[in-house]
């Protein structure tokens, strides 16, 4: 079945302890990406990939980390996580970045 | 001003009613998506344009690239219809959604 991949579903962490959040897709999709979700803000771009080794930043990248060292993995890093970095987090991918998106089933983080 | 902006924020209608959503861009694009997430959180894609329409079942999604405005349009409502829209262009621009709720 064609996917994208979240893990976890639900993290609960407290500040400044690293974390990663995988995100794997078995499309074969060139581009990937992430974005947070926010009450009142709805969803904004954090990174993103258009192919293996190339990742740009989205509207807030502050704070997170990615890679893209193999096409079917973008794991998004936060190496010391704070408050403000609570959040529903999705992955996505697509074939290239004009096609449709796919999204993973959503990350709900909690740092305290 | 916001580069995507929707409307209405928050619709209720009952079940086979036609129902319009509206989504206004200030930004060029590439590609301009309709998306669909359920109260459960998932996030499904239900139209990516760039010009003209495209319908699918009993949605439609039309785009007007002089205007720069697209709507998406559902046909004969059902309550499994109750979700967020939401519009976004480029996959990087959101719209803050349109709450969507049919009642039977």
């Amino acid at each position: 079945e064609a996917q994208v991949t979240q893990n976890p579903r639900y993290l609960i962490t407290v500040t400044g302890k690293k974390l990663t959040v995988t995100c794997s897709q078995n499309m074969n999709h060139e581009y990937m990406s992430w974005y947070r979700q926010d009450p009142g803000l709805g969803l904004r771009q954090i990174y993103y990939s258009m192919n293996v080794e190339v990742t740009d930043k989205g509207d807030v990248p502050e704070g997170y980390k990615v890679s893209r060292k193999e096409k079917r993995n973008f794991p998004l890093i936060l190496e010391s996580p704070s408050p403000n970095q609570t959040s529903l987090y999705f992955c996505a991918s697509s074939l290239w970045d004009t096609s449709p998106l796919h999204f993973g089933n959503g990350t709900r983080l909690t740092v305290t | 001003k916001n580069e995507v902006e929707q409307s209405p924020q928050n619709l209720t209608a009952q079940e086979g009613e036609f129902i319009t959503i509206n989504c206004s861009y200030s930004v060029g694009i590439s590609a301009l998506h309709w998306l669909q997430q359920h109260p459960g959180g998932g996030i499904v894609s239900l139209f990516m344009l760039s010009s003209g329409k495209k319908k699918h079942g009993r949605l439609i999604a039309t785009i007007n690239i002089q205007e720069k405005h697209s709507s998406l349009h559902i046909t004969a409502s059902h309550p499994r219809d109750s979700a967020v829209y939401i519009c976004a262009v480029n996959d990087m621009r959101f719209g803050a959604g349109t709450r969507l709720t049919v009642k039977p």
